[in-house]
């Protein structure tokens, strides 16, 4: 249990679906993260907000809408995906600044079909 | 950009040292740590270590910082089955940036 819940932990969708994934945090911490595990690549990083604040985006394709309504609350809107879309999404969430370790959620497992 | 590099796969002997390799560009890192993801699970921090120490110890891991060849190791001693897991290398600068290995899939056969 590392303080970060993600929702759902499973999910399939077609492509033409409107799904959402969900992330809390009860840690208190002010910056939290999207990142994609696909197969065989390295962790990627899609989104950071800090204090609720987008401060970085790092090139993700705009079918994937982030959403941070306050500190401890993460989403990720997904619209029309692409079979290539399905991975592994983890959530975490850090301190801001120095000793940023981050806590890292189950993750959600997503197929696109 | 920064990167950090590791090799993919590692199978060890129940009871061996396991050792896991790790390299990075960025010289300016400020922590660098180990997490441990099992079959089905999100990332857990294992260990960490700050840069201006070479050595940390905990229990059945060792991280050992080489900070001029930019070189990170862990050292699992005694290694279980339970240890089978997919290992990642990762860096940061003060919170502000952190960069992940591939991560290095550990086998430990009975």
């Amino acid at each position: 249990e590392t303080g970060v819940t993600q929702t759902p932990r499973h999910l399939v969708m077609g492509m033409t679906n409107k799904k959402s994934l969900k992330c809390e945090q009860h840690l208190g911490h002010n910056a939290m993260y999207w990142y994609k595990q696909s197969a065989k690549k390295p962790l990627e990083l899609m989104f950071v907000y800090n204090f609720k604040e987008q401060t970085e985006n790092n090139s993700v394709p705009s079918r994937f809408s982030p959403e941070c309504p306050n500190s401890s609350h993460l989403f990720l809107h997904l619209h029309t995906l692409q079979p290539e879309d399905s991975a592994l999404y983890l959530c975490a969430s850090s301190r801001s600044g120095a000793d940023g370790e981050l806590f890292f959620g189950e993750g959600s497992r997503l197929t696109v079909l | 950009g920064e990167d950090v590099e590791q090799s993919l796969f590692l199978s060890v002997r129940e009871g061996d040292s396991s050792v896991i390799n790790c390299t990075y560009t960025d010289s300016s890192s400020t922590y660098l740590y180990w997490y441990k993801q099992e079959p089905g699970a999100g990332l857990q921090l294992l260990t960490y270590i700050f840069s201006n120490m070479d050595m940390k110890q905990d229990q059945r891991l060792t991280v050992l910082l080489n900070k001029k060849d930019k070189h990170l190791s862990l050292r699992i001693a005694d290694t279980q089955t339970g240890d089978s897991a997919i290992y990642f290398c990762a860096e940061d600068n003060y919170g502000q940036n952190f960069v992940f290995g591939p991560g290095t899939r550990l086998s430990v056969l009975p």
